[in-house]
């Protein structure tokens, strides 16, 4: 069974540039959240998606945006990128039904930006 | 939902017991203590998850007292390998779609 697979796994961008970045979720789970992680820091939410549709939304611009596609997996939109989103992306994924706190991640994307 | 104060780092050897406490002196009646795990480059891997009294699984095991206003995560018998971030989180049930994460604790184990 495979878990979370977050591809690619390093990028480099240059300032002003857009990114893409991708999600798989494991088997079964039918939600995504994306989440930001300075060097140095905990994991930041941004966003999670849910059918489809971005249900939940922590403290970041519009130049982050997302999109879930029909079989569960998704993808991260960063545009007009600053050197400050220069961190490691985290995609978890869970059951929406589920009530405990266990999230699966994946190993995520590096992304600096010069 | 509750802010979590736990230690910067913590450093133990090999084979020693290890006890990370965490303060959530504002939580909520429906949330949960929970703990994870994070290897560098790699994302959080969940350890844990306690209301109340003791939860024991096969890597650690969750103190939480009768007032809930802290917990204490357990790991008997560390290795080299168990040098990792840990984060204590407090989440409402069914939260694991929108999890906050503070600092956390840096343990190194050494030999």
């Amino acid at each position: 069974d495979a878990g979370v697979t977050q591809s690619p796994t390093h990028l480099i961008k240059t300032r002003g540039q857009q990114v893409t970045l991708r999600c798989s979720p494991k088997s079964g789970h039918d939600t995504v959240s994306w989440y930001q992680q300075a060097l140095g820091q905990g994991p930041q939410f941004i966003f999670q998606y849910y059918e489809e549709e971005e249900r939940q939304r922590g403290n970041f611009p519009d130049r982050f945006s997302g999109h879930q596609f029909p079989n569960y997996s998704s993808e991260l939109n960063v545009n007009a990128l600053l050197l400050g989103d220069s961190a490691l992306y985290l995609c978890a994924s869970s059951l929406r039904g589920n009530s405990g706190t266990e999230a699966f991640f994946g190993q995520g994307t590096r992304l600096t930006v010069v | 939902l509750a802010k979590t104060t736990q230690p910067i780092s913590m450093d133990s050897y090999e084979g020693q017991e290890v006890n990370i406490t965490c303060s959530h002196n504002n939580i909520a009646t429906n949330d949960y203590i929970t703990w994870y795990q994070q290897f560098p480059s790699q994302g959080p891997r969940f350890i844990i998850q306690g209301y109340k009294t003791k939860v024991t699984n096969e890597v650690a095991s969750l103190f939480i007292p009768a007032d809930r206003k802290s917990s204490t995560l357990s790991l008997p018998r560390v290795s080299l390998s168990d040098t990792a971030v840990y984060y204590c989180l407090v989440a409402r049930s069914g939260s694991a779609r929108q999890l906050t994460f503070g600092s956390g604790t840096q343990l190194t184990v050494l030999p």
